[in-house]
């Protein structure tokens, strides 16, 4: 169980173009969402925040416009960059936090396999 | 959120050696967690602890939390190569606020 997807898991754009990337959440209810970004060989950096139904929590420093995050499900949270440039190039990772009867509790956060952005 | 520190920040052992990891932090931490991420791979949540002083195991793993619940480690015995990867720390999560990770740390298990 408590198993999360992400989709895709690569991809390669061109500059200026806009990638969505999708976060569900398999065999559970995800009452919260987060996305990280992560750099090569650096820990993850928390985004944002999605909890369904409501406008994502933002990061400081992370443009609300530039990443913009729907969660339109339990189940489902997006993340779309939009006018994407190289320097947004990294792995985009989301996990899904909610009661799933295992060991973690509800503090757990399950993550997703990740999604490797390139921008040329 | 909680603000914390990991070391070191890359640990090669031989196969077999033992290896520790340090988490620590300047305020009295709510929890800790502990996560892997295999090369290439995503972070998988290991264990958390909440309570002062406790220790868990699971098989070769032993997690500590210190008693003031300010430092935290994880130590291998007998690492095996299939313990490569990056080792975070992590405190927080909806009950306590936002989930911060340390600066994780590289293991590399030479044969």
């Amino acid at each position: 169980g408590a198993v999360v997807s992400q989709h895709p898991s690569w991809v390669i754009c061109k500059s200026g173009t806009s990638v969505k990337i999708e976060c569900r959440s398999l065999d559970f209810q995800a009452t919260t969402m987060f996305w990280y970004r992560q750099f090569p060989k650096q820990s993850l950096m928390l985004m944002a925040t999605s909890n369904e139904g409501s406008k994502a929590t933002y990061e400081q420093g992370v443009e609300k416009d530039k990443f913009l995050i729907n969660h339109a499900s339990l189940t489902l949270s997006t993340l779309t960059v939009t006018s994407a440039h190289p320097e947004d190039s990294s792995f985009y990772i989301c996990s899904a936090e909610g009661f799933t009867g295992t060991s973690g509790g509800t503090d757990t956060q399950y993550f997703g396999p990740g999604t490797r952005l390139t921008v040329l | 959120g909680q603000q914390v520190m990991q070391i070191p920040q890359y640990q090669h052992v031989q196969e077999g050696e033992d290896f520790t990891t340090y988490c620590n932090s300047s305020t009295t931490l709510s929890n800790i967690q502990w996560y892997k991420q295999r090369p290439g791979g995503h972070p998988v949540f290991l264990i958390q602890l909440v309570k002062s002083g406790e220790v868990k195991k699971q098989k070769r793993l032993t997690f500590q939390f210190g008693e003031a619940k300010k430092n935290s480690s994880l130590h291998i015995t007998a690492t095996q190569t299939t313990d490569v990867g990056t080792y975070f720390c992590a405190s927080g999560g909806t009950s306590y606020g936002k989930l911060t990770f340390g600066q994780g740390t590289i293991l590399t298990v030479h044969p």
